[in-house]
């Protein structure tokens, strides 16, 4: 199947540092991504979906400002979490669906790790 | 609009003997089913999809799901649990309102015991 990668796997950071995870769809190009957010022992929340060439569309709730997402081409999204603190700690995973279909199979990618200091 | 709830949060079971995750979903249409599982601290994998076609699926590693519309069921077996199947099973139904999201249910972790 195809192969979605993250990147870093797990990241550490101080209080108050902003922090880049990228996605990637190896070997497919991806209209659309997602990028959701899981806290430990909880299920997958979705923070936003990210369209190539245009701006991310964010679940209720989530701060646009905090989490920055650009999907500047069909293969690469990149989720920011600018000055981050303690509560942004979390699993983040990401997800690309195949071609331009609402209905086309979504790959996931292995998701990051972040600890906030 | 389209919801699943999964029935246990935990089920354990003896390594050998078949495994049963249970999985109830609301949907408006008809509707668009899946079991992701996700080893702890990776990322998920599709074990197996239900998109209106054979209402018995078989997925990979041996699980399958029957898709039952009386029942707005679609439960996950396996007839012996591997050691290796200890991991968060969840079930997903698309969102057909909403440009085909998945939706997840809470999720149920599975434990194998030797």
């Amino acid at each position: 199947g195809a192969v979605v990668s993250q990147h870093p796997s797990r990241v550490i950071c101080k209080s108050g540092t902003s922090v880049k995870i990228e996605c990637r769809s190896l070997d497919f190009q991806a209209t659309t991504m997602f990028w959701y957010r899981q806290f430990p022992k909880q299920s997958l929340m979705l923070m936003a979906t990210s369209n190539e060439g245009s701006k991310a569309t964010y679940e209720q709730g989530v701060e646009k400002d905090k989490f920055l997402i650009n999907h500047a081409s069909l293969t690469l999204s990149t989720l920011t979490v600018t000055s981050a603190h303690p509560e942004d700690s979390s699993f983040y995973i990401c997800s690309a669906r195949e071609g331009g279909g609402s209905y086309n199979e979504q790959f996931f990618g292995p998701g990051t790790r972040l600890t906030v200091l | 609009a389209q919801s699943v709830t999964q029935l246990d949060s935990h089920v354990s079971v003896s390594e050998g003997t078949p495994v049963l995750l249970r999985c109830n979903y609301s949907s408006s249409y008809s509707p668009s089913l899946f079991w992701y599982v996700q080893h702890p601290n990776k990322g998920l994998q599709l074990l197996l999809k239900y998109t209106s076609a054979a209402t018995l699926v078989k997925g990979i590693n041996g699980f399958e799901a029957e898709f039952k519309k009386s029942e707005t069921s679609f439960h996950l077996t396996k007839p012996s649990a591997h050691m290796s199947d200890a991991a968060e099973y969840f079930c997903v139904v698309r969102n057909y309102n909403q440009g085909g999201k998945l939706i997840f249910g809470q999720g149920t972790e599975l434990s194998v015991k030797p």
